[in-house]
């Protein structure tokens, strides 16, 4: 299993420029989250799915947007760069039951500039 | 809404010494509760978690976790310090579908 994987590692944008963060998993785990790292404050819930074609805000959705076709994937959505997006971005799924329940696996992150 | 505190966000001890890194919790629930820890320039790994079968958890790495309801605590110690340990260290609670809730991040430093 490779678990949670995300692409890119790495990007530099732009102000204004818009772009999409990658995310896959291959435990056939229902829920899937979205969190930003900043120094200081911890992770912050961007936007979560529980299941295929339902997701909902976190704590910090705005500038980001979502969509969950399939159990597998759940690529994030940034409509217009701006520099407060700089940040470190981790997706993450956890299973709906089972011994692993309610814990989050998550992937190796995306770091993210915007100029 | 639930929340999580991590008392200092910065700690520091010499190889040898305890460890422990504080964090207090909220929660209208009884709380599912982690800590994860994070190396320079990786992802978070899972140290140890709570699920209400035992109030002291043992983790990887010789880190263990209490559980204290009455404190609404679940302090992060381990014995001895060794200087892999130096990393950041990240106290969460668990909410519906899985969602965390995590505290401000404690870095800790190990000194020879």
């Amino acid at each position: 299993n490779a678990g949670v994987t995300q692409t890119p590692k790495f990007q530099v944008l732009k102000t204004g420029q818009s772009m999409t963060l990658q995310c896959a998993q291959d435990m056939n785990h229902e829920y899937m989250s979205w969190y930003r790292q900043d120094p200081g404050m911890g992770l912050r819930l961007i936007h979560y799915s529980v299941g295929a074609g339902i997701t909902d805000q976190g704590e910090v959705p705005n500038g980001y947007n979502v969509s969950r076709s399939t159990t597998e994937d759940f690529p994030l959505r940034l409509l217009s760069a701006a520099p407060s997006q700089t940040s470190v971005y981790f997706c993450a799924s956890s299973p709906k039951g089972g011994p692993s329940y309610n814990e989050q696996f998550f992937g190796p992150g995306t770091r993210l500039t915007v100029l | 809404a639930q929340s999580v505190t991590q008392l200092g966000s910065h700690v520091s001890v010499s190889e040898g010494a305890l460890v422990l890194l504080r964090c207090n919790y909220s929660s209208s629930v009884p709380p599912y509760l982690f800590w994860y820890v994070q190396y320079p320039n990786q992802g978070l790994q899972l140290l140890l978690k709570y699920t209400s079968a035992a109030t002291l958890v043992k983790g990887i790495n010789g880190f263990e976790a209490e559980f204290k309801k009455s404190e609404t605590s679940f302090h992060l110690t381990k014995p001895s310090a060794h200087m892999s340990d130096a990393a950041e260290y990240f106290c969460a609670v668990s909410g519906n579908y899985g969602k965390l809730t995590f505290g401000q991040g404690t870095i800790l430093t190990v000194h020879p």
